[in-house]
C-alpha cells in the first residue's frame, strides 16, 4: 500500500519568498508517480506539478519546482517568488503500480495550508 | 472545454434520503472515479471504474454505489445516506488506466455535502 505524509498542517511565508512544503512518501513498487495539487478557497483541485520514479530531473513548471529525493522518499515542493494568490491548501499525493494492478489511484497527503503575507 | 462537471455543487439533506452526484467527462476519457476530502484526512478513493460496466471499491466504499453505463457519465448513489458522510465529493477522470503516470486525473468542482 503507498502512504503520503505532509508533516506541516500550515506554513507561513512572506509575499517574493520562496517557500518549500515537505512531503514523504512510502510504497514498495519501483513505478510510481508524484503529483502536487493546488485547493484554493472555492475548493477546485489544480495539479501543478509532476514528478515520475524514473525521472533524473527534478521537474519544474514556472515558479514550482519538486525537489525529488528517491533515496530519502521525499518529494518537496518549492514555490519560488510566492505570491498574495498562492495562498491555498497543497496536497501531495502518489500513483503507483499497486502491485500490477495500475488502475491509477491516487494516495493522497493530509495537506499543507499555505498562508502568503503581504 | 475539456472538463469534468458535478451537480449538484451543493447539498443539504437528512438521514435516510436516497441521493444521487452526477458526475460527467466530456474527454471520452476510460478512467473515473470519485473521492471524498475529510479536514485532516487528505482525499480518499470511494470507488472508482475503468470503463463502461466495469467499476471497483476504493478505500472507502461503504454507504456509496457507483455506475457506469456510459463512458462519459459515474453517478455516486447514497442509498441511505448518514451524517458521517458529510463531506466534500471530487469527481476525476484520466484518459487511460495509469500506466503513463503523467496524466494526470482531471478533478470536478467539488460537491459540498451535509447530511444533517
Amino acid at each position: 500500500a503507498q502512504k503520503i505524509t505532509q508533516t506541516q498542517p500550515g506554513m507561513f511565508v512572506q509575499e517574493k519568498e520562496a517557500v518549500t512544503l515537505d512531503c514523504t512518501y512510502d510504497t514498495s513498487d519501483q513505478s510510481y508517480g508524484l503529483f502536487w495539487y493546488k485547493q484554493p478557497s472555492s475548493g477546485e483541485m489544480i495539479f501543478l506539478i509532476y514528478q515520475g520514479s524514473y525521472d533524473e530531473q527534478n521537474a519544474t513548471e514556472g515558479r514550482y519546482s519538486l525537489n525529488f529525493q528517491k533515496a530519502r522518499k521525499s518529494a518537496n515542493l518549492v514555490i519560488s517568488a510566492s505570491q498574495l494568490g498562492d495562498s491555498a491548501m497543497y496536497f501531495c499525493a502518489m500513483v503507483a503500480n499497486a502491485g500490477g494492478t495500475s488502475y491509477g489511484k491516487l494516495t493522497f497527503g493530509q495537506g499543507t495550508i499555505l498562508t502568503v503575507h503581504p | 472545454e475539456a472538463q469534468v462537471t458535478q451537480n449538484p455543487r451543493y447539498l443539504i439533506t437528512v438521514t435516510g434520503k436516497k441521493l444521487t452526484v452526477t458526475c460527467s467527462q466530456n474527454m471520452n476519457h476510460e478512467y473515473m472515479s470519485w473521492y471524498r476530502q475529510d479536514p485532516g484526512l487528505g482525499l480518499r478513493q470511494i470507488y472508482y471504474s475503468m470503463n463502461v460496466e466495469v467499476t471497483d471499491k476504493g478505500d472507502v466504499p461503504e454507504g456509496y454505489k457507483v455506475s457506469r453505463k456510459e463512458k462519459r457519465n459515474f453517478p455516486l448513489i447514497l442509498e441511505s445516506p448518514s451524517p458521517n458522510q458529510t463531506s466534500l465529493y471530487f469527481c476525476a477522470s484520466s484518459p487511460r488506466q495509469g500506466d503513463n503516470w503523467q496524466e494526470t486525473q482531471y478533478f470536478g468542482p467539488g460537491t459540498r455535502l451535509l447530511v444533517l
